[in-house]
């Protein structure tokens, strides 16, 4: 079927503004992370979301971002009054839990979000 | 805290010229050591996983081995196919996240 799929590929908005990304992972996988990357650095990631668990929030950066997904489909990462900081491209991963699949995330081509 | 270090920060290489990247970690019970590429535009894809010390896994060109602190890509007679951001990540037994390094941009002339 097909891969992951994020919207919107670009996003360009203006500082103090409100930004909605969206990831839509592959069918039946259960586990999704959220990636964030910086011009020319390595992924820094975010939040994970495993089946009905308690998602690990850990890696967001402050209480202007927060993600959601319902059940084991579509998930939305929401960043609040945006800084020119957020500039990077939001990746969206998700994976079949279990040995063997571990570690065997499949991205999406991200948003790259420019706050201007 | 867990860590990945990847060098070198870049690498050019004429098609044919053999090379290795080194991902150095720091991890709290390694669960797993992975390797992605990650072209122009688009999201890294997988392409191996190492378990333990001393494991080997291999790929066309590409080769990947493990060590208790360290991991190599070895890059076999390079084509500009090859040529890419390649990644490497850690998961440590008790998590969920992937660890990832800075990644080598690899760029093969012909």
């Amino acid at each position: 079927g097909a891969g992951v799929s994020q919207s919107p590929s670009n996003k360009v908005t203006e500082k103090g503004k409100d930004v909605e990304l969206r990831c839509d992972p592959i069918s039946g996988h259960t586990a999704l992370y959220w990636y964030r990357q910086r011009l020319g650095q390595g992924l820094e990631f975010l939040i994970y979301f495993q089946g009905n668990s308690a998602p690990d929030k850990s890696g967001l950066p402050s209480d202007r971002f927060s993600a959601e997904r319902t059940g084991e489909s579509v998930s939305t990462l929401t960043i609040q009054r945006t800084q020119q900081e957020d500039s990077a491209v939001y990746l969206c991963a998700s994976s079949l839990e279990g040995t063997g699949k571990m570690g065997k995330l499949f991205f999406g081509s991200g948003t790259q979000l420019s706050v201007l | 805290e867990d860590q990945v270090t990847q060098s070198p920060e870049a690498l050019r290489l004429q098609e044919g010229e053999s090379s290795s990247l080194n991902c150095s970690y720091t991890v709290s019970g390694l669960r797993g050591l992975f390797w992605y590429r990650q072209d122009p535009g688009k999201g890294p894809e997988f392409l191996f996983t190492l378990y333990s010390a001393g494991e080997e896994k291999e790929k066309e060109r590409l080769k990947a081995t493990l060590t208790k602190k360290e991991s190599f890509l070895h890059i076999t007679a390079p084509k500009p196919e090859d040529s890419a951001t390649y990644l490497c990540a850690v998961q440590r037994a008790a998590g969920n996240k992937l660890t990832f390094g800075g990644g080598t941009r690899v760029l093969v002339k012909p």
